[in-house]
């Protein structure tokens, strides 16, 4: 039972424009989300968080939108830049819980130069 | 600070073989996680321990698996006997104890090969 679900593989985008990675999620008892970045060989990294009581965070480049009645969420990247290029996740957790992530399959994006 | 350290890098066992990771997490950080990355999908959770009490175990195929934090600080996470679809990467995270705004961090992985 994939409770996280990003149906996007993969994704180009040309340098300078708008990245837009897209996760969806079941459960709807969680109530933070985090994306995180990672690079072959590494393990991922934070970048960006939102709880269930915002609806948009930013961070500089990077703004995580959530529409909790569509169970959805999107990071934009603003502008895209070659060294963006990584798998990115989202995960999921809920805070009454045992504060336990669930990640999905994760997207491979390519920023070209 | 440094970061979370996982060894070994790489590890590649014949299937039947026992295998042990090790992780060394933040210090400080009194939860620490056992993921495991298949190709192509995401981190999945084994086990949770807070201090050196375990958490959640729910995922954990205790047949083959087994995980001890000892002190709660350092932990261990072996695989007797090891069967080919135990193939993957083996993440060690850590974190502040109930502080979900910055996740995990996570350490650079072992990634195991069984053949």
């Amino acid at each position: 039972d994939q409770q996280v679900k990003q149906n996007s593989p993969s994704l180009s985008v040309q340098e300078g424009r708008i990245s837009i990675l897209n996760c969806d999620y079941t459960n709807s008892m969680f109530d933070y989300f985090l994306w995180y970045k990672k690079y072959p060989a590494e393990g991922p990294t934070f970048l960006i968080s939102i709880s269930s009581i915002k609806d948009k965070n930013e961070d500089g480049r990077f703004t995580v939108f959530l529409n909790k009645s569509a169970k959805h969420l999107s990071l934009h990247i603003v502008p895209s830049q070659p060294g963006d290029s990584a798998v990115y996740f989202c995960a999921a957790s809920a805070i009454t819980g045992t504060y336990k992530y669930i990640f999905g399959t994760g997207t491979r994006l390519k920023v070209l130069a | 600070e440094a970061g979370v350290a996982q060894s070994p890098r790489y590890k590649i066992i014949e299937k039947r073989q026992s295998v042990a990771f090790w992780c060394n997490p933040i210090s400080g950080h009194a939860t620490l996680y056992w993921y495991q990355q298949i190709l192509g999908q995401g981190p999945k959770l084994l086990i949770q321990f807070q201090n050196n009490g375990v958490v959640d175990d729910s995922q954990l195929p205790k047949d083959r698996f087994s995980a001890e934090r000892l002190k709660g600080v350092d932990s261990t996470l072996k695989i007797q006997p090891a069967k080919l679809e135990d193939s993957a990467v083996y993440l060690c995270a850590s974190s502040l104890e109930r502080q979900m705004s910055y996740g995990y961090t996570f350490g650079s992985g072992t990634r195991l090969t069984v053949v």
